[in-house]
């Protein structure tokens, strides 16, 4: 067990330019989550995927916002046109099907928006 | 929506003491309860979860007590120590059938020596 893996762990850009994270889950697991987290407050829910199918989403996640998991093994968050309130935690999360599985976390990719 | 709201914000124990940590929620409809642990610079990592059917799990130092009348639960951590200072988060499904967490705001728990 690996553990989940995100890249980058450090992302720092221009406000406007678009950015791409990429989340590896641990490998038995088939939902893959995304969370936002800024300082000082709990994640917040973005997105979920069941193997390829995305099958929920946040209101936080507007239309700059896209998340895929094309083979339902890794999955991408990409956000277009950054804005300085896009600076942020990215956390993934993955876990097996079943409503009390724990939902296991990556150590996130740290998003700043110069 | 789920809310679940967290105190204290932020927890000072002495070192073999015990931290208490408070969580309440809204909706009667759910069915599982974790709470996470999170370092500086490092994802939340599972802690202890429970159901509400059941009152009190223990593993460790680590309690949680639920009481489903009131909608409350809380994490106990007994004989604390130093390495357990970081910021405990409890959380709850967000709505029926759904497996999106809602997170409170977080205790920043300290633990002196």
């Amino acid at each position: 067990d690996t553990g989940v893996s995100q890249d980058p762990r450090h992302k720092i850009t221009k406000r406007g330019q678009n950015v791409t994270f990429r989340c590896d889950p641990i490998s038995e697991h088939n939902r893959l989550y995304w969370y936002r987290q800024t300082l000082g407050q709990g994640p917040e829910f973005l997105t979920y995927f069941q193997n390829e199918a995305q099958l929920e989403k946040s209101r936080l996640l507007s239309d700059r916002f896209s998340a895929e998991r094309p083979k339902g093994s890794f999955s991408t968050l990409e956000i277009q046109r950054t804005e300085q309130g896009d600076s942020a935690m990215y956390l993934c999360a993955s876990s097996k099907t079943g409503r009390e599985q724990p939902q296991h976390f990556g150590d996130g990719t740290r998003l700043s928006i110069l | 929506q789920q809310q679940v709201k967290q105190s204290p914000q932020s927890l000072i124990v002495q070192k073999g003491g015990i931290s208490i940590i408070n969580c309440a929620y809204e909706n009667t409809a759910f069915d599982y309860f974790p709470w996470y642990q999170q370092f500086p610079g490092k994802g939340p990592a599972l802690l202890i979860a429970i159901r509400p059917d059941v009152s009190e799990k223990k593993e460790g130092r680590f309690t949680i007590s639920f009481n489903k009348s009131a909608k409350q639960f809380s994490l106990h951590i007994m004989d604390s120590q130093p390495g357990d200072s970081a910021t405990y988060f409890c959380a709850a499904p967000s709505g029926a059938g759904s497996y999106q967490l809602t997170f409170g705001k977080g205790t920043k728990l300290s633990v002196i020596p």
